[in-house]
């Protein structure tokens, strides 16, 4: 079974401080999903990256998948207080009947 | 729509009761899944299914049982419940197995005491 481990566990910033949290895997993913948890709710996706070295954007958030495919980050710009929440990294595993393996998040705070 | 819908929000439970978490979606979803969360562990899956009178053990299975009578429900049954199961759970739904976005529900937070 592929283990994710995401670092750090907790992170507690400022607003306007930048960030990265990351995902590393024992094996090579297939692809890898990136999700936020807000409290009281449950995961939405943020994106997707399937290609070793792609980079996605999505505003101040910027996903990079590493070239071998066994890591990737999560960069934050600017970061404010909407972006507290848990981070959680996914292995959507579709040669394993689509069952997601999460790792166990990063918890980020930020204060204004 | 509504998404993925999940009742009760909250229960408590003593050790050996049983109940059904209720969980449906109104996307004509093939896929559903249930999922535990506890703390420092992220998401676990518990069963899945991919289509209507098909459930598969995921990660987690001991404890519970589901059926999928219809598309649009999955119900989860803890039998006789215990301390251990205490957690927050979350269903889940994608249009098929291959597919990309999962939806989850708002989760219930069951407490067994």
């Amino acid at each position: 079974t592929q283990l994710l481990e995401q670092s750090p566990q907790f992170l507690s910033i400022q607003e306007g401080e930048n960030l990265t949290v990351y995902c590393n895997s024992s094996s090579v993913f297939s692809s890898l999903q990136w999700y936020r948890q807000e409290p009281g709710e449950g995961p939405v996706l943020l994106v997707t990256v399937v290609t070793g070295g792609e980079v996605k954007k999505l505003k101040r958030l910027t996903f990079q998948f590493g070239d071998a495919r066994k890591d990737s980050s999560l960069h934050i710009t600017a970061a404010q207080p909407g972006d507290t929440g848990l981070y959680l990294c996914a292995d959507p595993a579709y040669n394993q009947g689509g069952k997601l393996i999460f790792g166990q998040g990063t918890e980020l705070s930020v204060k204004p | 729509n509504a998404g993925v819908t999940q009742t009760p929000k909250f229960q408590v439970l003593k050790t050996g009761q049983s109940m059904t978490l209720q969980c449906a979606q109104d996307m004509n979803h093939e896929y559903m899944s249930w999922y535990r969360q506890d703390p420092g562990m992220g998401l676990r899956l518990i069963h899945y299914s991919v289509g209507a009178g098909i459930t598969d053990q995921g990660e987690v299975p001991n404890g519970y049982n589901v059926s999928r009578s219809t598309t649009e429900d999955f119900p989860l049954r803890l039998l006789s419940a215990a301390p251990s199961q205490t957690s927050v759970y979350f269903c889940a739904s994608k249009p098929g197995l291959a597919t990309d976005t999962q939806y989850f529900g708002p989760g219930t937070r069951l407490t067994v005491l």
